[in-house]
């Protein structure tokens, strides 16, 4: 069972366009969101958080919105660059229990980013 | 500053056999987590270590142990290797552990024949 999805494997976009990356969870208890980025060879790495409490979060050409309702967030990327060429996953947080819970990250299946010159 | 740095690189075992893999944190990082990551799918939780405590344990059999040492460094254990466990292996530290931000390693490709 599938808490994070990540529904499309691939997106292709042109230099200079804007790239939405979209990501659906499952389980309310999530209340934390982070997307990475993944080159071939390299381990994830950082790009974005947000968390329960806001709707959205900007970091230069990096937006997240999130819509809790919907249990929907989305990465939007403006303008796109071909070195943003890579596999973006979405990956959630849940709170668990107080104190020193355990913060795993659930991770989706990725999304393959093409950006093409 | 040096990142996450994870040994070996890839591996090569047979079915049945065991394997030792080994993360060293970032300087200052007290945490690390380890996640599989089978390919065509996202990481998957397997521990979460704090301060040489297990915080966390994700949906794997017992055939999976790992533990964390004084200096932060962790190793992940596998017995009784399956065809199955062939992936890439990621370790990750982060200062605590919680709601911040975990740097992950290159990983450790597994290769189970």
């Amino acid at each position: 069972d599938q808490q994070v999805k990540q529904n499309s494997p691939s997106l292709s976009v042109q230099e200079g366009r804007i790239s939405i990356l979209n990501c659906d969870y499952t389980n309310s208890m999530f209340d934390y969101f982070l997307w990475y980025k993944k080159y071939p060879a390299e381990g994830p790495t950082f790009l974005i958080s947000i968390s329960s409490i806001k709707d959205k979060n900007e970091d230069g050409r990096f937006t997240v919105f999130l819509n809790k309702s919907a249990k929907h967030l989305s990465l939007h990327i403006v303008p796109s660059q071909p070195g943003d060429s890579a596999v973006y996953f979405c990956a959630a947080s849940a709170e668990e229990g107080s104190g020193a819970g355990s913060y795993q990250l659930t991770f989706g299946k990725g999304t393959k980013l093409s950006v093409i010159p | 500053d040096a990142g996450v740095t994870q040994s070996p690189t890839h591996l090569i075992k047979t079915r049945g056999q065991q394997v030792t893999l080994r993360c060293s944190p970032i300087s200052g990082h007290k945490s690390v987590s380890w996640y599989q990551q089978v390919l065509g799918q996202g990481p998957q939780f397997i521990f979460q270590y704090y301060e040489k405590e297990e915080r966390g344990r994700g949906n794997f059999p017992d055939r999976f142990s790992a533990r964390q040492f004084p200096n932060y460094s962790s190793e992940l254990n596998v017995n009784a290797l399956l065809l199955g466990d062939s992936a890439l292996y990621l370790c990750a530290s982060s200062f605590t552990g919680e709601l911040d931000e975990q740097y992950f390693g290159p990983g450790t490709r597994l290769t189970v024949t």
